[in-house]
């Protein structure tokens, strides 16, 4: 079984500062992780994965995300937030082993960035 | 190219009524999936088709049944709608030769069932 986590229900930030949407998974073979943004009344967007290679990975929009074999994390980062950076954020997870088609969606999280 | 089309975008049911939600895609992608989204449960995977002529089952697929009419066309229908299914829906679509499965996702459709 695989599963993903989003420890916190609402992340707030002020412009200009860092900021880290957290996310951690759990699955039996090798992880496809992902992080999709979604705007209010929108559909969600990609912004990045991470397959295999350099742990970091850089998405849309400035956004990065590391990933911790470990830890079994997978964080979301800006070095310097907008305004318009404020979404709901979903991390998603998938076995790389076969099990096409059945990425499991963490909770979500929400940004806020305040001016 | 639109990506991925849904319709209708709001939708008011009664309890028992039936309904059909659409949606396309313009990308020849592979797979499809229809989603509901309700707060504070993030994403839920109805029924989604790995290609054309086959369906599975996702994770909430109770009360749907779906329809691959073709390679661009997945559909989700509502036999007796209750309240529960009040909700967002996503169809999604991605391109599965890739090996990654990187989805996109259509704009939704507000589904209330009074």
């Amino acid at each position: 079984a695989q599963s993903v986590a989003q420890p916190e229900d609402q992340v707030n930030v002020a412009e200009g500062n860092p900021l880290t949407v957290k996310c951690t998974y759990s699955v039996s073979g090798n992880p496809y992780l992902f992080w999709y943004v979604q705007y209010p009344n929108r559909g969600l967007q990609f912004l990045l994965k991470y397959i295999t290679g350099d742990n970091l990975v850089k998405g849309s929009y400035g956004f990065e995300a590391e990933f911790n074999k470990s830890q079994t994390s997978f964080h979301l980062k800006k070095p310097s937030a907008l305004v318009s950076d404020s979404a709901l954020y979903f991390c998603a997870v998938r076995d790389g082993k076969g099990n096409a088609g059945k990425s499991t969606f963490g909770d979500g999280t929400t940004l806020t960035v305040k001016p | 190219n639109a990506g991925v089309t849904q319709t209708p975008k709001f939708q008011v049911l009664k309890t028992g009524q039936s309904m059909t939600l659409q949606c396309a895609q313009d990308m020849n992608h592979n797979s499809m999936y229809w989603y509901r989204q309700d707060p504070g449960m993030g994403l839920r995977l109805i029924y989604y088709s790995a290609s054309e002529g086959t369906t599975d089952k996702g994770e909430v697929p109770n009360g749907y049944n779906v329809s691959r009419l073709n390679k661009r066309e997945f559909s989700l229908r509502l036999e007796s709608a209750a309240p529960s299914q009040t909700s967002v829906y996503f169809c999604a679509s991605s391109d599965n030769t890739e090996g990654t499965d990187t989805q996109y996702f259509g704009p939704g459709t507000r589904l209330t069932v009074l």
